[in-house]
């Protein structure tokens, strides 16, 4: 079974500033999907980038990019000039292509609380 | 484009009993799954419902049942409740078409079981 471990609870950044999210994950897969979702107060998990596990190419969107290492099964998110509304709850999630039954399922990370300071 | 709608917001049960949580998915969208996510951790999958039909299932006891209608819309149940039922309830849609789909999430249903 796949597993997903953020090891930092919580980070904080000063606005404008930039900050890294570390997500590494277990899988005997070779192809799969990798994504960070948001979670603000408001709870609706909203996707922010996904990865695709053949893809050598780093996924952007503005100011959030990652950097995924397939050896060594670590997939961190890079938020440049942070603002206020960035402040929320991280959670990195893998899915598996394969199709059939909970191999449709994300697996996520316990997450990680990002607070952005004034 | 209308996006995933759950209700209720907030629901206090006592345990023991039985409660029905909805979700309307987004247009367009004709899978349904639900997760559970205890406070300070990650969602867990409960299971999946494809046209009609159960078709995933994480590792969750059968008192936990779901139901899918012509619509796509969903049903999550749970029976006898315990209180470590108690989380919030995120229901996700998304389009099965293949390997690139993406998924839309609702804002959830906080059960509190007493």
């Amino acid at each position: 079974a796949q597993t997903v471990t953020q090891s930092q609870p919580e980070m904080s950044v000063q606005e404008a500033e930039t900050v890294t999210l570390s997500c590494t994950y277990d899988t005997s897969e070779s192809d799969y999907y990798l994504f960070w979702y948001k979670q603000p107060p408001s709870r609706q998990m909203i996707l922010v980038i996904r990865q695709e596990a053949y893809k050598q190419q780093n996924a952007t969107e503005n100011r959030f990019s990652v950097n995924f290492q397939k050896a060594a099964k670590s997939f961190s998110l890079k938020i440049s000039d942070s603002q206020l509304g960035d402040a929320a709850m991280y959670f990195c999630a893998y899915r598996s292509p394969t199709s059939g039954g909970s191999n449709y399922k994300l697996t996520f990370g316990k997450g990680t609380l990002l607070t952005v300071n004034p | 484009e209308t996006g995933v709608t759950q209700s209720p917001t907030h629901l206090i049960k006592t345990r023991g009993q039985q409660v029905t949580l909805r979700c309307s998915s987004q247009s367009g969208h004709n899978t349904v799954s639900w997760y559970q996510q205890a406070l300070g951790q990650g969602p867990q999958f409960i299971f999946q419902y494809y046209r009609e039909e159960e078709n995933g299932r994480g590792n969750f006891p059968p008192r936990f049942s779901g139901l899918q209608f012509p619509n796509y819309s969903s049903e999550l149940n749970v029976n006898a409740l315990e209180l470590d039922d108690s989380a919030l309830y995120l229901c996700a849609s998304s389009l099965a078409a293949g390997r690139n789909y993406g998924y839309t999430f609702g804002s959830g249903t906080r059960l509190t079981v007493v």
